[in-house]
C-alpha cells in the first residue's frame, strides 16, 4: 500500500520558534507538495518540488521554506513561527507522468498550533 | 477569481438517496480535474478523475460529469451510505501546469 508519512500529527509551538515538518513517501514519486488547509479556504499550495534539490513556490510561500535533499523526503520549515501559521499542513506526492498533474497521494496531515 | 469553487458548503442527504456535489471552476485552460474525499482526521483520498476531452466518467457508485461550456464539474454518489460522510474537494490542473488548485470543500452529511 502506497504511503505518505508525516512524522508529527500534532505540534504546539511558540511564536518565533523554528518548526520543521517532515514528510516521507515510499512510492519513488518525483513530485512532492506541501499544502495548508484552513476552514473555508480549502487547500492552498505552499511549495512543491519536481526533483531532488528543486523547489517551486506555490500560492502562499511567504513565511515558509522547504528542503528536498533526498527523493523520498520533503521538509517544510517555518523559520519563525507566527500565530497565523496555525493550521493543518498536508504533504502529498505524485508520479511525474509527463502530461501535467497526476493524482496526488496525501499524508494524514500535521496540525500545528502556534501560541 | 482564480480558484475552484463549490456551490454549497454543506449537503445533507438521506441514507440510500443519491448525492450530487457541484463545483464551478474558473480557468477554461484547465485540462484535468480530480475529486477527493477527506474523512475526519485523515488526509484527502482520491475518488475519481476526468480529463477535459471527456464529459463523463464512472467509477464504483460514483460518476463525475464535466461541462466545459459552463465550467462546471459534479460528483454523483449513488445510494449514499453513512461511510460517505466526509468533506469532498474538487481540484483542477491549472492551465496544465501540474499545479492542482483546490476548491473550498463540501461537507456531505448522511442521515440514517
Amino acid at each position: 500500500d502506497v504511503k505518505v508519512t508525516q512524522s508529527s500529527r500534532y505540534l504546539v509551538k511558540r511564536t518565533g520558534e523554528k518548526v520543521f515538518l517532515e514528510c516521507v513517501q515510499d512510492m519513488d514519486h518525483e513530485n512532492m507538495f506541501w499544502y495548508r488547509q484552513d476552514p473555508g479556504l480549502g487547500l492552498r499550495l505552499i511549495y512543491f518540488s519536481y526533483d531532488v534539490k528543486m523547489k517551486e513556490k506555490g500560492d502562499i510561500p511567504e513565511g515558509y521554506s522547504v528542503s528536498r535533499e533526498k527523493k523520498e523526503r520533503f521538509s517544510l520549515i517555518l523559520e519563525s513561527a507566527s500565530t497565523n501559521q496555525t493550521s493543518m499542513y498536508l504533504c502529498a506526492s505524485s508520479f511525474d507522468g509527463g502530461s501535467g498533474a497526476n493524482v496526488l497521494t496525501f499524508g494524514a496531515g500535521s496540525r500545528l498550533t502556534v501560541l | 477569481g482564480e480558484s475552484v469553487g463549490l456551490h454549497l458548503p454543506t449537503l445533507s442527504v438521506q441514507e440510500g438517496d443519491n448525492s450530487i456535489i457541484n463545483c464551478a471552476y474558473s480557468n477554461s485552460a484547465s485540462d484535468y480535474f480530480i475529486w477527493y474525499k477527506q474523512e475526519s482526521g485523515k488526509g484527502p483520498q482520491f475518488i475519481i478523475d476526468i480529463r477535459s476531452n471527456m464529459d463523463k466518467r464512472q467509477g464504483q457508485r460514483v460518476t463525475v460529469l464535466l461541462n466545459k461550456t459552463v465550467k462546471h464539474l459534479s460528483l454523483q454518489i449513488a445510494a449514499t451510505q453513512p461511510g460517505d460522510s466526509a468533506v469532498y474537494f474538487c481540484a483542477e490542473n491549472w492551465s496544465n501546469t501540474g499545479k492542482l488548485i483546490f476548491g473550498q470543500g463540501t461537507t456531505l452529511q448522511v442521515k440514517p
